[in-house]
């Protein structure tokens, strides 16, 4: 099966804190595009980045990172200096070769004050 | 720019009653998704149209659920007749074009009695 794999299922820190979120992905694809999204206590879902497969370029956004590595399947999501509004569930989800978007289980991320 | 809207927000009905969904999309989103998403899982994909065509459809119970999408724009996902384990979250989004990020609604939680 073609799978999207975020084995944390919870994970707190303390505020401040760096945390990585780790998401493997499963495709037989060539062309594939991968995701993060934010699901914070409201329950919308908030898009965050968008990767594809052709390119494995690290990206930064203030202080959220992403780690995408072929040779891994993995897009890993990194939050540095984490403060109180990061908690949320975050998913990692792969967009299909035939435009169907698959999510993961998410995990559920508490910063603690 | 408005949002995916979706109604109603909430929906309490008795099992064996029908109950329908509404989503609007995006304006010019060609591409519409719903998914169900059970408490503490992930969305998980039940339909996709593709303007006003269902090209994916395989994993909507096609016994009790139906959906469509008339002029390729609103959409309504109907559930006839509602079963306990029906009670969820229903989650619609849209996406302008292939490969692009989909933008989600605020879903309408439903609880059948």
């Amino acid at each position: 099966a073609q799978k999207v794999t975020q084995a944390q299922t919870e994970i707190s820190v303390v505020e401040k804190e760096d945390v990585t979120l780790d998401c493997v992905y499963e495709t037989r694809d060539t062309t594939y595009y991968l995701f993060w999204y934010k699901q914070p206590p409201s329950g919308e879902l908030v898009f965050l980045i968008r990767r594809n497969s052709f390119d494995e370029q690290n990206e930064i956004s203030g202080r959220y990172s992403w780690n995408f590595q072929k040779s891994t399947s993995s897009f890993n999501f990194t939050i540095t200096a984490s403060q109180v509004v990061d908690s949320a569930v975050y998913f990692c989800a792969r967009l299909t070769g035939a435009n169907n978007l698959f999510f993961g289980t998410g995990t559920r991320l508490t910063v603690i004050p | 720019e408005a949002g995916v809207v979706q109604s109603p927000r909430y929906k309490i009905i008795e099992k064996k009653q029908p109950v329908a969904f509404w989503c609007n999309p995006i304006s010019g989103h060609n591409t519409l998704y719903w998914y169900l998403q059970n408490l503490g899982q992930g969305p998980e994909l039940l339909i996709r149209y593709e303007n006003e065509e269902a090209v994916d459809d395989s994993q909507l119970p096609k016994d009790r659920f139906s959906a469509e999408r008339l002029k390729g724009v609103d959409s309504t996902l109907k559930i006839q007749p509602a079963e306990l384990g029906d009670s969820a979250v229903y989650l619609c989004a849209s996406s302008p074009d292939r490969g692009t990020e989909a933008f989600f609604g605020q879903g309408t939680r439903l609880t059948v009695v």
